[in-house]
């Protein structure tokens, strides 16, 4: 069963630190990931997609990476800022279909 | 461009009730797709639509219908409301299997 399993399901940092969220699937055959950020009350929004052939993208201070192998990626948030707390998801996609799997997310709140 | 745009915002329905929700993109996206999102799961896919005259079900079609006439536009009909259909509703847009996809701001329905 294709499957996009996120964690942690929800991460407090203070204002100005690191985290990285991580993304485990099972969708096969792989066509590509992506990262989207969801504020509270409003539409995803992407913030990286990544193919089979990529490691790593980046933009801002988000950095995503992909294991294709071991079927893991990870986001990497650089010098947290406020505006940063929202639900994060990752999203999966298989070769030759539209349909998307979507992880559960996970919430990070950055604190002052 | 207004991106994707979704209407109404808010809709409050009694069980058994019918109503259509709106979304238009000015994008000429050829890939359109409704999702439901509910507390501790993914957004799950209802409906999606290739282009004009073509439309698939998704992973929770049920009591849900669609229709797309024009590129623009692709409106979801629920038939009858239950209150298992409360939940926020998507709708997204991509130019292609390998393009982002681009939300609307979301529906919040609940059904009494």
């Amino acid at each position: 069963k294709n499957q996009v399993e996120q964690s942690p399901q929800s991460l407090i940092i203070l204002e100005g630190k690191n985290c990285t969220l991580q993304c485990n699937y099972t969708v096969s055959p792989f066509s590509n990931l992506r990262w989207y950020k969801q504020d509270t009350g409003r539409g995803p929004v992407s913030l990286t997609i990544m193919t089979f052939s990529e490691n790593t993208k980046s933009n801002g201070r988000y950095t995503a990476t992909l294991d294709a192998d071991t079927k893991q990626s990870s986001l990497h948030i650089t010098a947290s800022q406020l505006s940063d707390s929202a639900s994060y998801i990752c999203v999966v996609s298989a070769t030759g279909t539209y349909k998307y799997i979507f992880g559960t997310g996970t919430r990070l709140k950055v604190l002052a | 461009n207004a991106g994707v745009t979704q209407t109404p915002k808010f809709q409050v329905l009694k069980t058994g009730q019918s109503m259509t929700l709106q979304c238009a993109q000015d994008m000429n996206h050829e890939y359109m797709s409704w999702y439901r999102q509910d507390p501790g799961m993914g957004l799950r896919l209802i409906h999606y639509s290739v282009g004009a005259g073509i439309t698939d079900q998704g992973e929770v079609p049920n009591g849900y219908n669609v229709s797309r006439s024009t590129t623009e536009d692709f409106p979801l009909r629920l038939l009858s409301a239950a209150p298992s259909q409360t939940s926020v509703y998507f709708c997204a847009s991509s130019s292609g299997l390998a393009g982002g996809q681009y939300f609307g701001p979301g529906t919040r329905l609940t059904v009494l």
